[in-house]
């Protein structure tokens, strides 16, 4: 599975769009982006996967550039509780679907 | 619907007993994993069932570590001896397809070994 690249933290003002990076410079043709995000204390919960084209569900929008070597979770209009760590995996369909979690991004939102 | 149940919340035990923690899936999810989470350790995955059978082991750290599934349900994670080094949160996770890479996850066991 290739491997990702996130900032450690980042900062967002309430009512503000939070845009997460991810870069996956190596990424294979097959391989699709997904992202998680773990509020403290729980554990970890889906939020939005895509494989080149961009996608939007209820809770976020995942924007992928053409080359698929990075991507961008954006939550349109984050509040307190977004306040997470969000990770970004990149992997192909498998037999088994374990997922490999990185150190992934802990975003404040602040009031 | 209810999600993916685990008990204990918290369990406390002293190095050298055997622990058993507990999951309860989605129903009818036939995909069910375990991870654990230490400090600064990150989300490490353990094993993968698929129905009763577990065709991934690998990140089981050591033979102390043990897991089987029933009826293709609940599922139990068995550590033996404890260490202190087992004591992390273990996280539980279904899906409803096999090898499904969208999961649901419990609230964890945080396991403390004194």
């Amino acid at each position: 599975d290739a491997k990702t690249t996130q900032p450690p933290s980042m900062d967002c003002a309430e009512g503000r769009a939070a845009n997460l990076p991810c870069n996956h410079s190596t990424i294979s043709g097959n391989e699709y982006v997904y992202w998680y995000r773990q509020i403290h204390s729980q554990g970890p919960q889906y939020i939005i996967h895509g494989l080149k084209n961009n996608e939007t569900n209820e809770m976020a929008s995942l924007i992928i550039t053409e080359d698929r070597k990075s991507s961008t979770l954006i939550l349109p209009h984050a509040t307190l509780r977004d306040t997470a760590v969000y990770y970004c995996i990149v992997r192909a369909a498998s037999n088994t679907g374990k997922l490999i979690f990185g150190q992934g991004t802990t975003l404040q939102v602040k009031p | 619907g209810a999600g993916v149940s685990q008990s204990p919340s918290n369990k406390v035990t002293e190095k050298g007993k055997d622990v058993e923690l507990r999951c309860d899936p989605i129903s009818g999810h036939t995909a069910l994993y375990w991870y654990r989470q230490s400090l600064g350790q990150g989300l490490e995955f353990l094993i993968y069932f698929q129905g009763n059978s577990a065709p991934d082991k690998s990140g089981l750290p050591s033979d102390r570590f043990s897991a089987e599934r029933t009826g293709g349900s609940v599922s139990t994670l068995t550590i033996q001896r404890t260490q202190q080094e087992d004591s992390a949160v273990y996280l539980c996770a279904s899906s409803p397809i096999p090898g499904g890479d969208i999961q649901y996850f419990g609230a964890g066991t945080r396991l403390s070994v004194l």
